[in-house]
């Protein structure tokens, strides 16, 4: 069966500080993998998506950034956190036809900056 | 521009029915989805609809209009473990999924 997890689960950082989060996905091959972040009150926001390992799709312009370096793991990083940064990240994956029609999602990483 | 709509926040009794609507314009249309969310934890997967009508799953049912850009959750005799955000989303014609800001769903007693 397929799995996704992603972590660190909890982090609180200082404004300016660098990011890091990981997400892995076991239990398939050539996912659709995505970030999305989502501020209280307010929908999942897209803010990247992967079809494949070095391929990465940016839907918004904000300082983070993504990287796929294997099939299976999606990483998404900042050089400086600003304080707008602070929200739930999640990571997600779908099979590489979204055939099946549904997004699962890891367990979610909130982030606080302070 | 592309817009996903469902109330902010509904409020419903324990062994109660209760009926969370979505209306969406959006580029295209491949699907609905709904899904469900508890506090601080990540959303799953409820249901998906891409042709008109009612799919029924146990106590959830979730039905589409296509020509009303229109959706509905629907679910029954309400738990308490039923209290969370739902979330309407449509994938466009880009494979793209634009989500709603979420239903939450509060049970009482």
């Amino acid at each position: 069966s397929q799995t996704i997890h992603q972590w660190p689960a909890t982090l609180v950082q200082p404004v300016g500080s660098p990011l890091s989060l990981e997400c892995t996905v076991e239990g398939t091959s050539n996912p659709n993998l995505y970030w999305y972040r989502q501020a209280a009150g307010r929908g999942l926001q897209l803010l990247f998506y992967s079809v494949g390992i070095g391929q990465i799709s940016s839907e918004v312009p904000q300082n983070l950034s993504a990287s796929r370096p294997q099939d299976r793991q999606f990483i998404l990083s900042s050089k400086k956190l600003l304080l707008s940064d602070s929200g739930f990240y999640l990571c997600a994956w779908t099979d590489e036809g979204f055939h099946t029609g549904e997004l699962f999602f890891g367990e979610g990483s909130r982030l606080t900056v302070l | 521009g592309q817009n996903i709509d469902q109330p902010t926040e509904m409020t419903a009794t324990e062994g109660a029915i209760v009926q969370i609507n979505c209306t969406y314009q959006t580029s295209g249309f491949n699907g609905l989805f709904w899904y469900q969310q508890h506090a601080g934890e990540a959303p799953t997967f409820l249901s998906y609809n891409v042709l008109d009508g009612l799919e029924e799953k146990g106590r959830f049912s979730s039905f589409l209009s296509r020509s009303k850009g229109y959706s509905y959750l629907l679910l029954k005799e309400l738990q308490m473990k039923d209290s969370a955000s739902y979330l309407c989303a449509v994938l466009d014609s880009n494979y793209q999924l634009i989500w709603g800001a979420g239903t939450k769903l509060i049970i009482k007693p």
